[in-house]
């Protein structure tokens, strides 16, 4: 079985921070995602990456898959109340359509 | 209008009785998922369809079971609930032609007391 853990499980910042989110396997994976799920809401995707070294920019928040495919970062610059929410890494193995997700980490920024 | 809709979105109920969560897609994509959530755990996959003849198991199905009306349609059964399926349940979708991006329903929050 193939496990994704995430950390931390649980970050409580304020407004203006940086921060960083980990998702690591010993597994390989062919592409990675992430989701952001908000209360009473289904996980929406941000970003995939595909290529081992990969980094990827969307706004204040910055993707990185690892050189080995392995692992992946989410580093988020000036935290915002509006980045508070789940955050779920996904990986798949290009075979069947198939993720495994993340145990998921928590963020919630306040001001 | 939501392309993926859950229903019921909440739901409590006794164990023992026959449970049923339907989920329903305007994307016109080909595959369909359900997961369940728990705290801590992330998402499981219990069952997954690739189209409407294909089904197959996740890695959770013991106690439940799906069926695939249409292409749109995906519901998925708890014959006998227990309580330790107490959870959130979301539905997905996928494009083969796109197989890794699944978009996701609004959940359904079940509770077997």
């Amino acid at each position: 079985t193939q496990l994704l853990e995430q950390s931390p499980q649980f970050l409580s910042i304020q407004e203006g921070e940086n921060l960083t989110v980990y998702c690591n396997s010993s597994s390989v994976f062919s592409s990675l995602q992430w989701y952001r799920q908000e209360p009473g809401e289904g996980p929406v995707l941000l970003v995939t990456v595909v290529t081992g070294g990969e980094v990827k920019k969307l706004k204040r928040l910055t993707f990185q898959f690892g050189d080995a495919r392995k692992d992946s970062s989410l580093h988020i610059t000036a935290a915002q109340p509006g980045d508070t929410g789940l955050y779920l890494c996904a990986g798949s193995t290009g075979t069947a359509s198939k993720l495994t997700f993340g145990t998921g980490t928590r963020l919630q920024v306040t001001l | 209008d939501a392309d993926v809709t859950q229903t019921p979105r909440n739901r409590i109920t006794k164990t023992g009785k026959r449970i049923m969560l339907e989920c329903s897609q305007t994307k016109g994509h080909d595959r369909m998922y359900w997961y369940r959530q728990d705290p801590g755990l992330g998402l499981r996959l219990i069952y997954y369809s690739f189209d409407v003849k294909d089904i197959n198991k996740g890695e959770i199905s013991d106690g439940y079971s799906v069926s695939r009306q249409a292409q749109a349609k995906f519901s998925l059964s708890l014959e006998s609930a227990i309580p330790n399926q107490t959870a959130l349940y979301f539905c997905a979708t996928s494009d083969s032609a796109s197989t890794d991006t699944q978009y996701f329903g609004p959940g359904t929050r079940l509770t077997v007391l």
